[in-house]
Formats: C-alpha cells, sequence, structure tokens
C-alpha cells in the first residue's frame, strides 16, 4: 500500500540559509499536515491543509510557510534557519473533515531530519 | 488551550498488562487517539476513541471518558518490541491533532 511520502529524508543548512522540505500524501487523502519533533519531544503541530486550504495553524514560525498543491502534494518552506529549527520534521496525511471517524487515522511519514549548523 | 497530560515513563516486564494514562483540556474535542513511536521512527496510529468507552485490537485497547476528559491506552501480553514512546492524541474541530508529550515505555526481560 502507498504511503506517505517525504522528501529528503536527511538535510543539513547552515544557520540563515533556506530549506524547503516536500510531501507526498496517500492518494485520495485530501488533509495533510506538519509537525516538527525535537530530540525526546512529542511531535508539536506546525500546520494543516484541507483540500489544498489551510485549515489550522499551530506553533509554526513566521519565518515558516506552507501550502498544498493541485495535486494534494505540500511543501514546508523554512528561511533564515536556526539552530533550534534543527528536528525532525513529519509530515501526515488523513481523509474526511473534522468528527468523521476517517480523519482521526493520520499516516505519517518516515520525516524528514534537519541539522542546522 | 489545549494541554495534554501523560506519565514521562512506564517500566514493565513481558508478559504483563500496563496501563497508560491521558488527561486533557481542550475546547471543539471530538476525539482520542493514540499512537506509537519507536525511537528514530514516525508515529502510527493504534487506536481511535470518539465516544465513551473501550475499543479493543488486539493486544491494545483504548478508553474514553469524555465526561472526565480522560482516556488510556492498556497493552496486554507486553512483548520486548512493544518498548517505545506512546503519545495520546486529542482532535478537535479545527483540523489539528495535538499530541501528548508521550510516554516512553521500557519492557523488561
Amino acid at each position: 500500500a502507498a504511503g506517505v511520502i517525504q522528501s529528503p529524508r536527511h538535510l543539513i543548512k547552515e544557520k540563515r540559509e533556506t530549506a524547503t522540505l516536500k510531501c507526498y500524501p496517500i492518494p485520495r487523502h485530501d488533509t495533510v499536515y506538519w509537525y516538527q519533533q525535537g530530540p525526546g519531544q512529542d511531535p508539536q503541530f506546525l500546520i494543516s491543509f484541507y483540500e489544498k486550504m489551510q485549515s489550522d495553524k499551530g506553533s509554526i514560525p513566521d519565518r515558516f510557510s506552507a501550502q498544498q498543491f493541485s495535486d494534494y502534494h505540500s511543501e514546508l518552506n523554512m528561511s533564515s534557519l536556526e539552530l533550534g529549527d534543527s528536528a525532525l520534521y513529519f509530515c501526515a496525511s488523513s481523509t474526511g473533515t473534522s468528527g468523521y471517524s476517517g480523519a482521526n487515522v493520520l499516516t505519517f511519514g518516515a520525516g524528514s531530519r534537519l541539522t542546522v549548523l | 488551550g489545549q494541554s495534554l497530560e501523560q506519565p514521562s515513563e512506564v517500566t514493565a516486564v513481558e508478559g504483563a498488562i500496563v496501563q497508560i494514562n491521558c488527561t486533557y483540556q481542550t475546547s471543539g474535542f471530538y476525539g482520542l487517539s493514540w499512537y506509537q513511536q519507536h525511537d528514530g521512527g514516525a508515529p502510527t496510529f493504534l487506536s481511535y476513541n470518539a465516544l465513551d468507552g473501550l475499543e479493543e485490537t488486539g493486544r491494545f485497547s483504548s478508553f474514553l471518558s469524555r465526561s472526565d476528559s480522560y482516556g488510556y491506552l492498556l497493552l496486554q501480553e507486553l512483548q520486548m518490541k512493544d518498548s517505545a514512546s506512546y503519545f495520546c492524541a486529542v482532535g478537535n474541530y479545527g483540523q489539528n491533532f495535538v499530541f501528548g508529550p508521550g510516554t516512553r515505555l521500557s519492557v523488561l526481560p
């Protein structure tokens, strides 16, 4: 079965550089979520998209932006990178609107590990 | 705002039963989910409760009491491979899921 695909798996950047992470959700999943997870921490919700429109926003820094494209893939753009941005970034997808049972099953990608030097 | 509480660590032996509790405070709540995450891996979905009561899926069961804003994950017949972090997550009508701090389960031989 198709899973959530994230790229790149590993990324090393210098401070103040820019990084872009990509996420390809499971086919026919209409909702994409982005999470940031630091070492030993829980996943922190950044932003979500439903049917290509931003549906909710969490603790996403202003330096970060994201969008979902017509083919439902999503990109997380991070600028002016800081050391504290080093983390594992997960994308997850689900199907259905809030309250629908299917919407509660998030399938996560393997994550993109960003290291900022 | 939203907040969830879980014990930080739980230790048990193979074959035992362990319960991981989760309490939450949130608005627009519509369900409590549980995810398992092994070190370096991605969270994987285990169970979901929208209504009060017990949901059973093999060796794992999850319980929800909406009136108490409380739920738990019950793991039976523990195996070494169950050693992982377990997160409760609250879904709400804002199209986001807030994860709890996670409980690190160590299963000893």
